[in-house]
């Protein structure tokens, strides 16, 4: 059972590029959501999701977007990279129930240089 | 404005004593109450969680506290083992509102000596 899988877990990129960073899920969990993790800060949502064809902003989503076309998988592209996206990107998944927290993926580590 | 506040960054503790890590809220909406546990280069993953209909929760060698008064949760762990050391986030939310949303403290570095 693979959980939540994140990839790639390293990128570095030049300011104005664009990526995209991959996370699936194999639990069959309704919600996922993005995290980012800044050094020292908690965790901030960016986007999540309460389904497939569902999605909303969190508290950072500027320049960010996220599509959910299957239950399993939550990409989240970044179209013009700068150099305050650098940071530990985290996907999670979870059931809308209280006895759960959520299962995170391992993390991307990415720079924008 | 932090809704989640965890003031200690770190702590230090030496191993089989008593581990205290605290965590204040501000947002009287809240009604679940989360810790996860963070080693480096990994994901947080899930430790316990507390109702806000309860004030004690137990698991093994880890126990929450919440004192809805106060706007207070603590995390005790005893006895306090090395493989502990890891970062602590503490996490809330407000099931009724959000859809489950959690809103996350910065976290407390937590170093258990041999």
């Amino acid at each position: 059972n693979a959980g939540v899988t994140q990839t790639p877990k390293f990128r570095i990129l030049k300011i104005g590029q664009s990526m995209t960073l991959q996370c699936t899920q194999d639990m069959n969990h309704n919600y996922m959501y993005w995290y980012r993790q800044d050094p020292g800060m908690g965790l901030k949502l960016i986007y999540y999701s309460v389904g497939a064809g569902i999605t909303d902003k969190g508290e950072v989503p500027n320049g960010y977007n996220v599509s959910r076309s299957t239950t399993e998988d939550f990409p989240l592209r970044l179209e013009l990279a700068a150099p305050s996206q650098t940071s530990v990107y985290f996907c999670a998944s979870s059931v809308p129930t209280q006895s759960y927290g959520y299962t995170f993926g391992s993390g991307t580590r990415l720079t924008v240089v | 404005d932090q809704q989640v506040k965890q003031n200690s960054p770190s702590l230090s503790v030496q191993e089989g004593r008593i581990s205290i890590l605290n965590c204040d809220y501000t947002n009287s909406m809240f009604d679940y109450f989360l810790w996860y546990k963070k080693y480096p280069a990994e994901g947080p993953t899930f430790l316990i969680s507390i109702s806000s209909i309860k004030d004690k929760n137990e698991d093994g060698r880890f126990t929450v506290f919440l004192n809805k008064s106060a706007k207070h949760l603590s995390l005790h762990i005893v006895p306090s083992q090395p493989g502990d050391s890891a970062v602590y986030f503490c996490a809330a939310t407000d099931y009724g509102g959000s859809q489950g949303n959690l809103i996350f403290g910065k976290g407390t570095k937590l170093s258990v000596k041999p």
